[in-house]
């Protein structure tokens, strides 16, 4: 079993649709991330958090370290809002200490 | 203020050689991390360089190797490369070595061995 899992794996959704991708994780963590990754590869850092929520403009993102999970929200989405969203969290103790540790990714497809 | 470039973008290589990819941090980060992406999956952790030294490393052997100038730019270099070393490069800097800061990621780098 990996130990950040998301869900799901693959979405498509129209245009304004509100948008909610999950993630959970297994180990204790320290932080977590969540990047955007577009399909030339490039990655964009969208959040770091360690507790509660944030927003920026039509994104947020919530995380309950009690429960070790994270969701992704994004409100009214836009096509240009299609890319790969990868949840990543920072491992605080054991093996998994200090290491950045990735999702597989959740693709999305926003259409118009 | 600089971003996170790497080079080249593209490379195709044959199996058994060498290749060094680099990677020049967002002004002012110390450290820089590296990644390997396959099709489809999520990045794996390859190592970290802190202030010119190695400060983390994930599950690769050590033909997989690293470098930090004291500029705070780096090198990835994989020795007799193999097939599944194929995949999109990926280096980030930041300005916490434990990640409790934004990361900010270079474009990666894909290789290709045949």
């Amino acid at each position: 079993k990996n130990e950040v899992e998301q869900s799901p794996q693959n979405l498509t959704a129209q245009e304004g649709e509100f948008i909610t991708i999950n993630c959970s994780y297994s180990v204790g963590i320290s932080a977590l991330h969540w990047l955007q990754q577009h399909p030339g590869g490039g990655i964009v850092s969208l959040f770091m958090l360690s507790s509660g929520k944030k927003k920026h403009g039509r994104l947020i993102a919530t995380i309950n370290i009690q429960e070790k999970h994270s969701s992704l929200h994004i409100t009214a989405s836009h096509p240009r809002d299609s890319a790969v969203y990868i949840c990543a969290v920072v491992g605080n103790y054991g093996g998994s200490q200090g290491n950045l540790i990735f999702g597989k990714g959740t693709k999305l497809s926003v259409k118009p | 203020e600089t971003g996170v470039t790497q080079s080249p973008t593209h490379l195709i290589k044959t199996r058994g050689q060498q290749v060094t990819l680099r990677c020049s941090s967002q002004s002012g980060h110390n450290t820089v991390s590296w990644y390997q992406q396959a099709l489809g999956q999520g990045p794996q952790f390859i190592f970290q360089y802190y202030r010119e030294e190695e400060n983390g490393r994930g599950n690769f052997p050590p033909r997989f190797s690293g470098l930090q100038f004291p500029n705070y730019s780096s090198e990835l270099n994989v020795n007799a490369l193999e097939l599944d070393d194929s995949a999109l490069y990926l280096c980030a800097s930041s300005l916490d070595q434990n990640y409790n800061s934004p990361l900010h990621f270079g474009n990666g780098t894909r290789l290709t061995v045949t």
